[in-house]
């Protein structure tokens, strides 16, 4: 079975910090894909990354970035001086190659606030 | 583009009545998702739907149901409604599956069970 866990559930910072999300999954199969959306106050999820279980480098895009540990089980989300704008609740999400397994897996998602 | 579109927006229902929810996929994408969100349970998978076929399923009770039209249009049904179906409910679409690339979201069908 597919399971993700996104030990933190708030987190609240002051803007221009950086900080880190934690994503910890487990599956058993050696082909996935890996997700992190945000949810914004208004309520729609926007992607914000797809990352598949063979390709580990990091990957950074303007303020965000992420890091791929296969070794951990995990897929970490950081921003990098946050802003306001960046207030909201952000998910990891598993993926498997075909079949059953093919269903998104969320976790429980984390609240981001970032005070000015 | 016009993106997904989610009807209704908001209803309220009483316990033991039924509901369909309708979504409208991006032009051209193939693959209707369904999600529900509740504060207790966070977001679970529904299923997914591609060219009229239902090709994954969550772990929901047969009161949940959905089908697919030949123009990718989707609709959801849960019968006998229970209090604990309160919950937003999010369609997405994709080109392909929800695991080949970025989903795209809906705003959601906010249903109230009473």
């Amino acid at each position: 079975a597919q399971k993700v866990t996104q030990a933190q559930t708030e987190i609240s910072v002051v803007e221009k910090e950086d900080v880190t999300l934690d994503c910890v999954y487990e599956t058993r199969d050696t082909t996935y894909y890996l997700f992190w959306y945000k949810q914004p106050p208004s309520g729609e999820l926007v992607f914000l990354i797809r990352r598949n279980s063979f390709d580990e480098q990091n990957e950074i895009s303007g303020r965000y970035s992420w890091n791929f540990q296969k070794s951990t089980s995990s897929f970490n989300f950081t921003i990098t001086a946050s802003q306001v704008v960046d207030s909201a609740v952000y998910f990891c999400a598993l993926s498997g190659p075909t079949g059953a397994n093919s269903k998104l897996t969320f976790g429980k998602g984390i609240t981001l606030s970032v005070r000015p | 583009k016009a993106g997904v579109t989610q009807t209704p927006r908001y209803l309220i229902k009483t316990r033991g009545q039924q509901v369909t929810l309708s979504c409208s996929p991006i032009s051209g994408h193939r693959s209707v998702s369904w999600y529900q969100q509740t504060p207790g349970q966070g977001l679970q998978f529904l299923f997914e739907y591609f060219s009229e076929t239902q090709r994954n399923k969550g772990n929901f009770p047969g009161r949940f149901s959905g089908r697919q039209f030949s123009n990718s249009r989707s609709e959801m049904n849960v019968s006998t409604l229970e209090l604990g179906d309160s919950a937003l409910y999010l369609c997405a679409s994709s080109l392909i599956s929800v695991n080949t690339g970025e989903l795209f979201f809906g705003e959601g069908s906010r249903l109230t069970v009473l």
